[in-house]
Order: structure tokens, then C-alpha cells, then sequence
């Protein structure tokens, strides 16, 4: 199985600031047929089922703010917030959808600082 | 308007069953793989099953094989997990979620069900 982890654990970010959460997955989930990379990004706030944001690791989901971007390749991702909201705090969970099974990182949480 | 509307959680015993259910609407339920996806309290996301659009093929977690069972009917627009010999590991909110049209990632969730397994 690959495996998923994210750092850091947690990240306290003042309102308007630029905030960095990393994804690394055990092996690549870049496939060789169609070069894309089967990486997710989800945010949950509490009492609330996950919100995709972010798939193909960078393509952002209809009604996502462009504050929020994904970027990576092969085992190594980033999910970027270009000026933290309030809104935003949650947690940020990654996924690969490249093999079977699908595994999840085990999330970010986000606070404001 | 896509929606998923999963029940049949509730406080079970160790080593008991459940059935849990989830109702979609709003688009075409027969033409998608869905899965089931779990969260204990506190905890991560972890995918449980998945199920191909007919039925034909299903894929589990390892920790669930042979425990749980994955099932749809089409002409219910419903999505089953039988949960059988539960833990207390099990203990956790159960998510009915769709596949997206070009991979297992999912823009759309249900609200979840609570499944706690205790004695």
C-alpha cells in the first residue's frame, strides 16, 4: 500500500498570511500514461464530511478559491494558501487515488495564529 | 443537486452487525463506482470499500475483509454496508461517497453515520 504522510501536524497562521502544508507519499503516484498525478486535497471542518479542493494535484475544484493552490510531482506535494482566511481553519487531509487502495494522509490542522 | 443521505448507524455490541445505507439522488447513481469511506473520533480519514458500477467488483480494506460487505441496487439508487462481527475499532462515523468521473477522489459526501461498537 502506499503510504501518505503530511507535515507539519498542526500550523498556527496569522489572517492574510501565506501558510505551506506538505504531503509525501511512499511512491509515486505519477503515472507514465497520462503524466498526471493521482493526488487529492480535502479540507474538513468539524462536524462536516471532507470538501475536495484539489485533484490531479494542482487542478482546483469548482468553487474553490484561487487563495488555494496544489503543486508537486511524483511523491512530493504542496497544498498552499496564499492568504489564510478565517474560513479556512480545518483540517487538510491528502489522498492518492493512483493504486488500490486509496490512503490518506493523516491530516494538518489549520488555526489561526 | 447531488446528495447523499446515509443511516443505519447506532451503539452495537462487539461482535454484532449493521446494515448502513445510503440514498443518493441527483444524478445518475448506476454510472458511478461509490465507496464507503470511516472516521473515528478524533481521527483521519480511512477508506473501507468500493464498489464498480454493476456490482461486479468490490475491494476492501484489509482490516474489514471478511467482515463487511459492500452492496448497491441500482433500481434503489442505494448504497449498503453490511458491517458484521464489529469491533471496537470499528467505532467510527461512516461516509457514502462518489467516485469522481475520472478517479477514485470524491466531490461529493454524505453527512455520515455513527457507528459505535461498546459493551
Amino acid at each position: 500500500d502506499i503510504v501518505m504522510t503530511q507535515s507539519p501536524d498542526s500550523l498556527a497562521v496569522s489572517l492574510g498570511e501565506r501558510a505551506t502544508i506538505n504531503c509525501k507519499s511512499s511512491q509515486s503516484v505519477l503515472s507514465s500514461s497520462n503524466n498526471k498525478n493521482y493526488l487529492a486535497w480535502y479540507q474538513q471542518k468539524p462536524g462536516q464530511p471532507p470538501k475536495l479542493l484539489i485533484y490531479w494535484a494542482s487542478t482546483r475544484e469548482s468553487g474553490v478559491p484561487d487563495r488555494f493552490s496544489g503543486s508537486g510531482s511524483g511523491t512530493d506535494f504542496t497544498l498552499t494558501f496564499t492568504s489564510l482566511q478565517a474560513e479556512d481553519v480545518a483540517v487538510y487531509y491528502c489522498q492518492h487515488y493512483y493504486i488500490h487502495p486509496p490512503t490518506f494522509g493523516p491530516g494538518t490542522k489549520v488555526e489561526i495564529k | 443537486e447531488v446528495q447523499l443521505v446515509e443511516s443505519g448507524g447506532g451503539l452495537v455490541q462487539p461482535g454484532g452487525s449493521l446494515r448502513l445505507s445510503c440514498v443518493a439522488s441527483g444524478f445518475t447513481f448506476s454510472a458511478y463506482w461509490m465507496s464507503w469511506v470511516r472516521q473515528a473520533p478524533g481521527k483521519g480519514l480511512e477508506w473501507v470499500a468500493n464498489i464498480k458500477q454493476d456490482g461486479s467488483e468490490e475491494y476492501y480494506v484489509d482490516s474489514v475483509k471478511g467482515r463487511f460487505t459492500i452492496s448497491r441496487d441500482n433500481a434503489k439508487n442505494s448504497l449498503y454496508l453490511q458491517l458484521n462481527s464489529l469491533r471496537a475499532e470499528d467505532t467510527a462515523v461512516y461516509y457514502c461517497a462518489r467516485w469522481c468521473d475520472s478517479g477514485s477522489y470524491y466531490a461529493y459526501w454524505g453527512q455520515g453515520t455513527l457507528v459505535t461498537v461498546s459493551s
